[in-house]
């Protein structure tokens, strides 16, 4: 069955650096999202990307973030320069109309 | 914005007891959604169920839009069952993100 896959699945990375999350949707999904956990709270959406642009993003989605789909299968988030309450559990998910598919998340840890 | 509710907020179970979930929204939403939040932090998807009842093995959920509220149901739980159960929905025409609800904690014991 076919399922979304991020890497890594655990980055810690010190304040003040940049990371990329990778993620590969599934395949023929048109629809993509990175949402975000952070630790004992719930899931928050953070962007949604349809045909090469975002199409909605939310208020925490500032200027330090950035999301790309640089060939037919990675979708990637880069955060420019991270800050320590960006730590949190990110989630890529994919979409072909109406039901989404998480992929298994990427724990970021800003220390 | 609408409000999301889902009860209980923690529930203990001994292996092999059956459980309710419920979610109880306040507006009209579109493409509910359960998920299961594994103790590694994984979101498993369970049931896409916008309206109606769908069952997958000892796990089964129900819609009912007009009255706004999902339920999951839980049979026979087993350890592995052990996590926080999310709904989530899409609220609004213009848009097709997933709105969260708060979660339920579940924790079978043995």
């Amino acid at each position: 069955e076919p399922e979304v896959t991020q890497t890594p699945s655990h980055q810690v990375t010190q304040m003040g650096q940049e990371v990329i999350l990778r993620c590969v949707p599934i395949s023929n999904h048109l629809y993509f999202y990175w949402y975000r956990q952070i630790l004992g709270q719930k899931v928050e959406f953070l962007v949604s990307f349809y045909n090469n642009e975002i199409s909605e993003k939310s208020e925490i989605f500032d200027d330090q973030f950035s999301v790309e789909r640089p060939d037919g299968s990675n979708f990637t988030l880069k955060i420019r320069s991270t800050k320590l309450e960006d730590s949190a559990m990110y989630f890529c998910a994919s979409c072909l109309g109406y039901e989404q598919y998480f992929g298994p998340g990427t724990r970021l840890t800003v220390t | 914005g609408i409000q999301v509710e889902q009860s209980p907020p923690d529930l203990i179970l001994q292996e092999g007891a059956n459980s309710t979930l419920r979610c109880n929204f306040s507006d009209s939403v579109n493409n509910l959604q359960w998920f299961h939040q594994n103790p590694w932090g994984q979101l498993i998807n369970l049931f896409y169920i916008p309206s109606g009842t769908k069952q997958n093995g000892r796990l089964s959920a129900t819609t009912v839009a007009t009255e706004r509220y999902s339920l999951l149901y839980i049979s026979s739980s087993q350890t592995t069952d052990s996590g926080v159960y999310f709904c989530a929905f899409e609220y609004g025409g213009a848009t097709n993100k997933l709105i969260f609800g708060t979660g339920t904690l579940l924790a079978v014991q043995p």
